[in-house]
């Protein structure tokens, strides 16, 4: 069966810092993989999504960048944090070509901006 | 407007009662309909989803599409405290991308 797993779970981080935010998928090869993120009582907001190794396709333009090294591996980075990046970011992975397109999420990352 | 609109609630009910969640959206290329349930810090579950018109039923859940008002409905019957969670619609065209609603949160009382 697959499993999504992200690391961190929880982070604080200062403004101005760095940020590394890694998911993986197993069980499954050339997955859909996406990163949202969910503000306090709100709805997700897609930031990025990739249908294959180095193909990132940006749905919001921010100071957050993302990046597929490997085939199952997906990194959400930003070079200096604001506070307005602080939320909870989904990793999320898909069929490639499958539908409908349901997609399966990660346990998520508490990122907490201060 | 957004693609997709969701009362965010809150809603609380008595156990044992029948509970409805809506969405309306407004694009009519949408094509699949999908309801996920969160429960409070953690990732969102597929609970269901569908493609057409009509009723889909998956227990004490029913998920409900009406393609010609552009309105989706999940009914939870025999609600159980364990239901408590946030319940986010989604939907899409087909290929790759989701629009969530914004998710209601839900509470049953037991």
């Amino acid at each position: 069966s697959q499993t999504i797993h992200q690391w961190p779970a929880t982070l604080v981080q200062p403004v101005g810092s760095p940020l590394s935010l890694e998911c993986t998928v197993e069980g499954t090869s050339n997955p859909n993989l996406y990163w949202y993120r969910q503000a306090a009582g709100r709805g997700l907001q897609l930031l990025f999504y990739s249908v294959g190794i180095g193909q990132i396709s940006s749905e919001v333009p921010q100071n957050l960048s993302a990046s597929r090294p490997q085939d199952r591996q997906f990194i959400l980075s930003s070079k200096k944090l604001l506070l307005s990046d602080s939320g909870f970011y989904l990793c999320a992975w898909s069929v490639l070509g499958g539908a409908p397109e349901t997609q399966y999420f990660g346990p998520g990352t508490r990122l907490l901006v201060l | 407007q957004k693609e997709v609109e969701q009362d965010p609630g809150p809603l609380s009910v008595p156990e044992g009662a029948i509970v409805s969640l809506n969405c309306t959206y407004s694009n009519s290329a949408f094509q699949y309909f999908m309801w996920y349930r969160q429960y409070s810090r953690k990732g969102p579950e597929l609970l269901m989803y569908t493609y057409s018109s009509g009723n889909k039923e998956d227990g004490r859940f029913t998920a409900q599409v009406d393609k010609s008002s552009k309105y989706i409905s999940l009914f939870i019957r025999d609600s159980q405290p364990s239901d408590s969670a946030t319940y986010l619609c989604a939907m899409s065209k087909g290929a790759q991308k989701l629009v969530f609603g914004q998710g209601t949160r839900l509470t049953i009382n037991p």
